[in-house]
């Protein structure tokens, strides 16, 4: 399967506790985004990561969440000392990276739930 | 700040007629993106059409085509021949064209609910 794959797909934490997740794109894709979907909403863009470059953070990447794609390649996300809030889908999706209007490819996501 | 709003949370349509997905945005910007996605149950998100704000021509895509409204800064979704393996939410999404490359803001979401 080359599509973009997530890790783990569910976790339980509980509250205070510090989560990764971990996002591999598709092979030749250099863009990564980061995304939050909670329930009943759409998805809310995150980050995205043009190769190794962090280029955009939205404010709802509070000072607990820290992204990083160290080698262009899977990307983690991290999210330090969870709050209940936190509990979401995050989803990673993946593009070429050659311009604007390119085709996101989203990834199965990961559910959190913090207790 | 760029919004796009779906106003149907929920839709239902018979197998093999037609339905049609509301989708309005707000924007001061001239040049954009539009897109429509597709979320199956428990499965990942898939793009099914997409439209450049300059281009005049609504896009097809077999079964599926959009109207768009640049003046009236809406983005509808037609569904034809409806299938049971369209039952999902669908989301409209907006993207700048020369802004935050990439980051797609988008709507609630409409659950579509297709009839046998």
């Amino acid at each position: 399967d080359t599509g973009v794959s997530q890790n783990p797909r569910h976790k339980i934490t509980k509250r205070g506790q510090n989560v990764t997740f971990r996002c591999d794109p598709i092979s030749e894709h250099n863009r990564l985004y980061w995304y939050r979907q909670t329930l009943g909403q759409g998805p809310e863009f995150l980050t995205y990561f043009q190769n190794e470059a962090q280029l955009e953070k939205s404010r709802l990447l509070s000072d607990r969440f820290s992204a990083e794609r160290p080698k262009g390649s899977f990307s983690t996300l991290e999210i330090q000392r969870t709050e209940q809030g936190d509990s979401a889908m995050y989803l990673c999706a993946s593009s070429l990276g050659q311009g604007a209007f390119e085709t996101q490819y989203f990834g199965p996501g990961t559910r959190l739930l913090v207790l | 700040a760029q919004t796009v709003t779906q106003s149907q949370p929920e839709m239902s349509v018979q197998e093999a007629e037609t339905v049609t997905l509301s989708c309005t945005y707000d924007t001061s910007e001239s040049d954009y993106y539009l897109f429509w996605y597709k979320q199956p149950p428990s499965r990942q998100m898939i793009l099914v059409i997409r439209q450049e704000a300059y281009k005049q021509q609504n896009a097809t895509e077999n079964r599926f085509s959009v109207n768009f409204q640049k003046a009236a800064k809406s983005f509808s979704l037609k569904i034809s021949d409806s299938q049971l393996g369209d039952a999902a939410m669908y989301f409209c999404a907006y993207e700048d064209y020369g802004g935050s490359q990439g980051n797609l803001i988008f709507g609630k979401g409409t659950k579509l609910s297709v009839k046998p």
